[in-house]
């Protein structure tokens, strides 16, 4: 079975632009979890979305945003870019279960550098 | 607001047990704790959790106090693919909250 699977590996963007990651969950999974790991730092939760919608959001601002497809991959987009969003953006995937997640499982993540 | 404090940093010979510590002072009755790895910069890799019973799987096992406010992940034979930063992780609801960590560093 294959598992959490995120593109691109990396990401080089001047500051300003606009950057895409994109995450696929596993199979059966419906939710997702977005979360940024800047050098040297833990992991701070960004976005939950299930079943396509936002159920949460970390303490980031309104220029990190996201979208769930009806397959339950997603998309973060992150948009005017600033030197301090290069980071490691992690993607991990669980199933929800009487209203209590489950187990998360992380993809490769994503390597942002923003210049 | 992590929810959990780990030992920074922490040593273990190889083919020795790696005990490594957790405090929870504040969880609550229906709360898990949650272990998982992260080895230089790849995804967390998940490794066991529990509620109140000890828990063991081919990776590790999970001690966790009677009074649930503390935990013991144990690598029983440590190798050096085990060094990597471990995280305790209360999982509050819906939320996992990922502290800084414990760098373990497996030693020949």
């Amino acid at each position: 079975e294959a598992g959490v699977t995120q593109s691109p590996t990396h990401l080089i963007k001047t500051r300003g632009q606009q950057a895409t990651l994109r995450c696929s969950p596993i199979s059966g999974h419906t939710s997702v979890y977005w979360y940024q790991q800047a050098l040297g730092l833990g992991l701070q939760f960004l976005l939950w979305y299930d079943e396509g919608e936002e159920r949460n959001r970390g303490n980031f601002p309104p220029r990190f945003s996201g979208r769930q497809f009806p397959n339950y991959s997603s998309e973060l987009n992150v948009n005017a870019l600033e030197l301090e969003d290069s980071a490691l953006y992690l993607c991990a995937s669980s199933l929800l279960n009487w209203g209590y997640q489950e187990t998360q499982y992380f993809g490769p993540g994503t390597r942002l550098l923003v210049l | 607001d992590a929810k959990t404090t780990q030992p920074t940093s922490m040593d273990c010979a190889e083919g020795r047990a790696a005990n490594l510590p957790c405090n929870h002072s504040t969880i609550s009755g229906n709360e898990y704790v949650y272990w998982y790895r992260q080895i230089h910069s790849q995804g967390p890799q998940y490794i066991i959790h529990g509620l109140k019973n000890n828990e063991t799987n081919e990776m590790a096992s999970l001690i966790i106090t009677e009074d649930r406010k503390s935990s013991t992940l144990i690598l029983p034979h440590a190798t050096l693919r085990d060094t990597a930063v471990y995280y305790c992780i209360v999982r509050l609801g819906n939320q996992f909250y990922f502290g800084t960590g414990t760098s373990l560093t497996v030693i020949p």
